[in-house]
């Protein structure tokens, strides 16, 4: 079956590190994006990648950073200098522009901080 | 600014009830408008998707429409269930924002047995 799969699910961190979510796809969209979630709240755009080596801020960049050395996977780097990281977090995908596809997301990795 | 609104913030019915959800969105430029659904503790799950050029679309007890001149879209949802309890996401792309989409609030619902 295609689809998006993040890991862990669940993560925790200590002050001062920086942490890796991944994020993973079979569906061969070319479009893969990160977004927040604050309780109660709707989705906010970290950072998005329209194609492989490329990737541009959305939003709310500060304190994350990714990477997209291949089609398939998107990770993003919660770093130390993120003072408010308890969220989240959510991956999508999409086809390239003007294809009018919805995007597909994972299941999320919640983020707290010990 | 392009900004999404959702009200109401929740919203409670009994089973079988017909109810509505509501989007406004403040720039008539968009691409297409985008309904999804969120269970708790999940992922988002997309229900419909209609394009700029489209007044609605359906699927099953869903009937989503679009009016670009008002900025509003209404997600019907026929003959509530308790199993429709979620909280309803609206999404715009915007014409001159590429793939990129602008999230509502999102609506709570519950549908009480």
């Amino acid at each position: 079956d295609g689809g998006i799969t993040q890991s862990p699910k669940y993560l925790f961190r200590k002050e001062g590190q920086n942490v890796t979510l991944s994020c993973e796809q079979n569906l061969n969209h070319d479009a893969m994006y990160w977004y927040r979630q604050d309780p109660g709240q709707g989705l906010r755009l970290i950072y998005y990648s329209q194609i492989v080596n490329d990737f541009q801020k959305g939003d709310i960049a500060e304190g994350y950073s990714v990477s997209r050395e291949k089609k398939e996977s998107f990770p993003l780097t919660v770093t130390s200098a993120q003072k408010n990281p308890t969220a989240f977090y959510l991956c999508a995908s999409s086809p390239r522009d003007g294809s009018n596809q919805p995007q597909h997301f994972g299941d999320g990795t919640r983020l707290s901080i010990l | 600014k392009q900004e999404v609104t959702q009200i109401p913030a929740a919203l409670s019915v009994p089973e079988g009830e017909n109810l509505v959800l509501n989007c406004s969105f403040t720039d008539s430029a968009i691409y297409n408008l985008q309904w999804f659904r969120q269970d708790p503790g999940k992922g988002l799950t997309s229900l419909l998707l209609i394009q700029s050029s489209q007044r609605e679309q359906t699927s099953g007890r869903l009937n989503a429409s679009l009016d670009k001149s008002s900025g509003r879209s209404t997600l019907y949802i026929a003959a509530s269930q308790p199993g429709d309890s979620a909280t309803y996401l609206c999404a715009v792309e915007w014409r001159d924002a590429g793939n990129m989409l602008t999230f509502g609030g999102g609506t709570r619902l519950m549908v009480k047995p």
